[in-house]
C-alpha cells in the first residue's frame, strides 16, 4: 500500500514554463487536494476535489489549475510558472472531508528561476 | 478572519522531558481540530483528531485536549525523544465555510 504518491520530488523551471505535478493514491480515498508550504508558513491549500469529476478553488488557486477524471489521480499544472510559485506542494488524500485517514504526499520541492 | 495561531513559534527541550504545544483557533463553525507531525522534509503525519465532543485524545507519547468554549487545544508529548524533533501543526476545519485553516506550526527540537 503506497498511499499517496507524489512526482517528481524536486523540479526546477524556467519562468515562463509549463508542468504538470503529479499525485496518486491507492487508497480509493475520495477527498484529495493540493498545498503549497512556503518557509516559515502554514500550508495553503490551492484546489480540492471532493470526488471523480468535481473540482474546487482552495485558498491560492491562482496560476493553477487541476482535474480528477479518476477517484486515483489529481494532477497539479502550472500554466506559466512564476519565481512567487517556488514552494514545496504537498498531496493529501482523505476518507471524506471529515479529514479521517488524512494522508499526505512527500512532496514536490519547485524551483522556479 | 478564521486564524489558527500557535505557540511557542519553536521550543528546543532535552530529550526526556515533557514539553506542551499550543493552538488557539477562531475557526467558526467547528468541525474539527487535527495535530499533524512534519519532519523536515517530509510531508506532515496525522497524530489525533478530536470533535467538538471529544476533549483528550491519545497517540502513544502524545496527548492532544480541546476546550471548544474557550477554543483552545494543546499537544502534550511524554517522555521526549531524538526523534521527535520537527514541526508540530495545528488544523482546525468547518465543513459548513468549506476549509481546513493550517497553523503556521511549532518547531521542536529535541537535543541530547
Amino acid at each position: 500500500n503506497a498511499g499517496v504518491t507524489q512526482t517528481p520530488k524536486f523540479q526546477v523551471l524556467k519562468t515562463g514554463q509549463s508542468m504538470t505535478l503529479q499525485c496518486a493514491q491507492d487508497m480509493n480515498h475520495e477527498y484529495m487536494s493540493w498545498y503549497r508550504q512556503d518557509p516559515g508558513m502554514g500550508l495553503r491549500l490551492i484546489h480540492y476535489s471532493v470526488g471523480a469529476g468535481i473540482t474546487d478553488q482552495g485558498e491560492v488557486p491562482n496560476g493553477y489549475n487541476v482535474s480528477r477524471s479518476t477517484t486515483e489521480d489529481f494532477p497539479l499544472r502550472l500554466l506559466s510558472a512564476a519565481p512567487s510559485q517556488t514552494s514545496v506542494y504537498f498531496c493529501a488524500s482523505s476518507r471524506d472531508r471529515d479529514g479521517y485517514g488524512y494522508t499526505f504526499g512527500s512532496g514536490t520541492r519547485l524551483t522556479v528561476v | 478572519k478564521n486564524q489558527v495561531e500557535q505557540s511557542p513559534q519553536s521550543l528546543i527541550i532535552l530529550e526526556g522531558k515533557n514539553c506542551t504545544l499550543q493552538c488557539n483557533y477562531t475557526v467558526s463553525p467547528f468541525s474539527n481540530l487535527r495535530w499533524y507531525k512534519q519532519d523536515t522534509g517530509r510531508g506532515p503525519v496525522s497524530l489525533t483528531i478530536m470533535t467538538f465532543s471529544e476533549n483528550t485524545k491519545s497517540n502513544g507519547r502524545y496527548t492532544a485536549t480541546l476546550d471548544a468554549d474557550t477554543k483552545q487545544s494543546s499537544l502534550h508529548i511524554t517522555a521526549s525523544q531524538l526523534s521527535d524533533s520537527a514541526s508540530y501543526i495545528c488544523v482546525v476545519s468547518s465543513f459548513s465555510a468549506g476549509k481546513s485553516t493550517f497553523g503556521d506550526g511549532t518547531t521542536l527540537t529535541v537535543k541530547p
